[in-house]
């Protein structure tokens, strides 16, 4: 079994400002990790993944994330947020490994609120 | 390069109704998926397959069907709508590898 915890529902950050959204996990195997964003009225888009070698891992639109096994933690940053960052944000997990079926667990979201 | 199609985009049901929504993908992808978007509750997994002719439930499947008689559609049917249906519905697919999932724009529907 596998699950996703986003403590955080919204996030308010002025514009310009860094930011941080939480992520943790539990699963009983390895996981792959994935942030999508989600703008109003869209569909999910990835935003970066994270399946093995550098914890740190780099996406689209200037954010990264950091996975830390002990903490079973993927936080997600950005050193300067502008207000086209304005969105709601997934955290999500999948077992890492082909084949079989394979379950990929969503977090609630956090809402991104870009403030001028 | 069309990805994840949905249809319809919206729908009003009444009651007791019945509806399937159509997902198609065109990336040859072995993996689909329904989920259904609530506020504050983020995506749950309705129904899934893991190839043409599997499907298997997910967290919340109870009152939808799901069918995957071709490798490029997947169906989710509701049989008799009831308003704790009225939901956002996103079909999503993925690679068999380590490939992240390609949502549809989603369905909104709501069950009056």
């Amino acid at each position: 079994a596998q699950s996703v915890t986003q403590l955080d529902s919204q996030v308010p950050v002025f514009e310009e400002a860094p930011v941080e959204l939480r992520c943790n996990y539990s699963s009983s195997v390895s996981v792959y990790l994935f942030w999508y964003v989600q703008y109003p009225n869209q569909g999910l888009q990835l935003l970066l993944k994270y399946l093995s070698g550098s914890t740190l891992v780099k996406g689209i639109n200037g954010f990264e994330a950091e996975f830390n096994k002990s903490q079973t933690s993927f936080h997600l940053r950005k050193p300067s947020v502008h207000i086209s960052d304005t969105a709601e944000y997934f955290c999500a997990v999948r077992p890492a490994f082909s084949g079989g079926y394979q379950k990929v667990t969503f977090g609630t979201g956090t809402k991104l609120q870009v403030i001028p | 390069n069309a990805g994840v199609t949905q249809t319809p985009k919206f729908r009003v049901l009444k009651t007791g109704q019945s509806m399937t929504l159509l997902c198609a993908q065109d990336m040859n992808h072995e993996y689909m998926y329904w989920y259904r978007q609530d506020p504050g509750m983020g995506l749950r997994l309705i129904h899934y397959s893991v190839g043409e002719g599997t499907t298997a439930k997910g967290e919340v499947p109870d009152g939808y069907n799901v069918s995957r008689l071709k490798k490029q559609n997947f169906l989710l049917g509701l049989e008799s709508a009831a308003p704790s249906q009225t939901s956002v519905y996103f079909c999503a697919s993925m690679a068999a590898n380590n490939s992240p999932l390609h949502f549809g724009n989603g369905t909104r529907l709501t069950v009056t």
